[in-house]
Parts: structure tokens; sequence; C-alpha cells
């Protein structure tokens, strides 16, 4: 199973940029890696998806090494509403097996004035 | 216009009684899940299923069981409910291995 590995937590303050890493040394080919967010009292929403080197859409940008052993989530200029759990998913697409859809514990961000 | 519905939002019963979760998805999507969120915040996924095929984590304890009436819905039944059961129960659906929508969830709490 692709475990993942993440901070537990990070501290930033408005403005700056914010890069969570995630840990998946067992990562199979057919993986991909997702990240999500996540709000109190919500459900985790979808940020990024890659396979692999570098993703970017309008919110985030993904980096993925070519050994694809780990993964980096890179939050541009935040802001106070950026503060929330931040969950590292690597899994196959479907078909294979379901036990490879696993969520790391996500790593809680603090964004500061 | 909500894409991952789920009823009721909150839920509060007795040990030993029996529960259901609905969750409803109109993004006509192929999969749906079914996950639990504990106090620790640990997302553990549950079930995913299809059309053709129900794929369980097998630390799900066979009191828990999800049932499809359609694509479009996949309710989760919980037997003779525990303690331990108390969590969040999060649905959501995607198409194949793409972005995962999840709804509101739903806060069981077993007295």
């Amino acid at each position: 199973l692709a475990k993942t590995t993440q901070p537990i937590s990070m501290d930033s303050y408005e403005g700056q940029e914010v890069n969570i890493t995630c840990s998946h040394n067992n990562i199979a080919t057919n993986d991909y890696i997702t990240w999500y967010q996540q709000f109190p009292s919500q459900g985790p929403r979808f940020i990024i998806q890659g396979y692999k080197t570098k993703v970017t859409n309008e919110v985030a940008s993904l980096f993925i090494p070519a050994d694809r052993k780990s993964s980096t989530l890179s939050l541009p200029r935040v802001s106070l509403s950026d503060t929330a759990v931040y969950y590292c998913l690597v899994g196959e697409s479907y078909g294979g097996s379901q036990g490879n859809l696993i969520f790391g514990k996500g790593t809680k961000l603090s964004v500061k004035p | 216009d909500t894409a991952v519905s789920q009823t009721p939002k909150y839920l509060v019963t007795q040990m030993g009684n029996d529960k259901s979760i609905k969750c409803e998805q109109n993004l006509g999507h192929d999969t749906m899940y079914w996950y639990k969120q504990d106090s620790k915040k640990f997302l553990k996924i549950m079930f995913s299923y299809n059309n053709k095929e129900l794929i369980i984590n097998e630390t799900v304890p066979n009191r828990f069981s999800p049932k499809s009436p359609d694509k479009a819905h996949l309710n989760l039944h919980i037997n003779s409910l525990e303690l331990g059961d108390s969590a969040v129960y999060f649905c959501a659906s995607s198409h194949l291995n793409y972005e995962q929508y999840f709804g509101p969830g739903t806060r069981l709490t077993v007295t």
C-alpha cells in the first residue's frame, strides 16, 4: 500500500508562499497524487492532481520529482481563508485495488495575519 | 444545485440500533464512496462502488453495508451500532479516479 507521510502542522503568514510536502515511498506505477483541502465541519475539497513533473491550476501548483516518492503542494500568497487541513492522497485509477485510496493524516495549516 | 448531498446531517442514536445514511449525487459520476472521519480527523475510506463493482475496505465491520438503488445513490446501512461508530461519515463521488466531490458529512453520535 502506498502510505503517505505529511507534517502534522505548519504555520504561515498572509502573503507568503506555503509548500507542503508529502512522502509516498511505495507509490505504484499507476498511482496518481491528489491533494484535498478541508475546512472544519465540511467535506474535503479537491485542489490539484498530478502524475509526474509539475501541474499548476488557478489555486496551487504540484511538484513531483522524477522518482515520484514525494510531492509538494505549493500555495502562492496564502490568505487567512487558506487556514485548513490539507490531505495528500495516493491512489491508482479505478479498476485497481481500492485499498490504495489512502489519505494521509493531513497537515493543519494555520495562516496568521 | 448541491452536487453531493447527504441526509441526515446529524444522527443521534443508541447502541444496538440500526440506522441508514442517504447519499445522492447529481454529477453523473460513475463511482461513489463512503468515508469515516473519527475524532482524530483521520479520514478512512470504507467503500468504493460503481455499477460494476463494490470494493470494501477489509477493516470495515460487516455491520456496515452500502446499498445502491441506482447510479446516483449510495446509502450506508449500519446494524447494531456501537459507541466506536461515532464519527463523521462522508459520501463522495467521482468519474474514475479523477477528483472526488464530497458531501457535507453526517455526524453520527452513538450513546
